[in-house]
């Protein structure tokens, strides 16, 4: 079945580490997406990526850091300089002028 | 700047019942307005879909109306079910000349009693 497989599905981060989060989709979508989820704010998009080798900030990106080497992986790096990175962090892909965003069920980050 | 304000934060409705959810714009260069549902520990799921050429939509129980004037478009639920409890957002997307890019709503968490 195609999807969207994000891992992993808990993650714990101490002071001052950075952590990746994988985001590998096999629908053959050429943009991939990332959204961090706060209980009350909705989504908030932190990067997009519409083609390989090419990404561009959302709205929140200060913080983290992503790659897109490969149409099928759009990983996403938390870094120390992100202060509050406990959140739902969502991956989602499209097809290129999309009539919907396929997401991933999701990555929750906490702070040790 | 939430380009996209949706209410009520949550919701409470009997079985057999409508869940109303109401969302409300003001970029006007928006070009289609989805509404997701989202169960706990799952990414959203795309629900039902709107182009504001259309005042209405309607699949199955779920029906979107839109008013391009107000800036506004909302979600009824019909013969709403404890199936239906979930958080739901609505949308926003600027077209392909800004990314594809979704503004989601705060979010409607809605629990229906049997």
């Amino acid at each position: 079945d195609g999807g969207i497989t994000q891992s992993p599905k808990y993650l714990f981060r101490k002071e001052g580490q950075n952590v990746t989060l994988s985001c590998e989709q096999n629908l053959n979508h050429d943009a991939m997406y990332w959204y961090r989820q706060d209980p009350g704010q909705g989504l908030r998009l932190i990067y997009y990526s519409q083609i390989v080798n090419d990404f561009q900030k959302g709205d929140i990106a200060e913080g983290y850091s992503v790659s897109r080497e490969k149409k099928e992986s759009f990983p996403l790096t938390v870094t120390s300089a992100q202060k509050n990175p406990t959140a739902f962090y969502l991956c989602a892909s499209s097809i290129r002028d999309p009539d919907r965003e396929h997401f991933g069920d999701g990555t929750r980050l906490s702070i040790l | 700047q939430q380009q996209v304000k949706q209410s009520p934060q949550s919701l409470i409705v009997q079985k057999g019942g409508i869940s109303i959810i109401n969302c409300a714009y003001e970029n006007t260069a928006f070009d289609y307005f989805p509404w997701y549902q989202q169960f706990p520990g799952k990414g959203p799921a795309l629900l039902i879909a709107i182009r504001p050429d259309v005042s209405e939509k309607k699949e199955g129980r779920f029906t979107i109306s839109f008013n391009k004037s107000a800036k506004q478009f909302s979600l009824h639920i019909m013969d709403s079910q404890p199936g239906d409890s979930a958080t739901y957002f609505c949308a926003a997307r600027r077209g392909s000349t800004a990314g594809n890019k979704l503004t989601f709503g705060g979010g409607t968490r809605v629990l229906v009693k049997p």
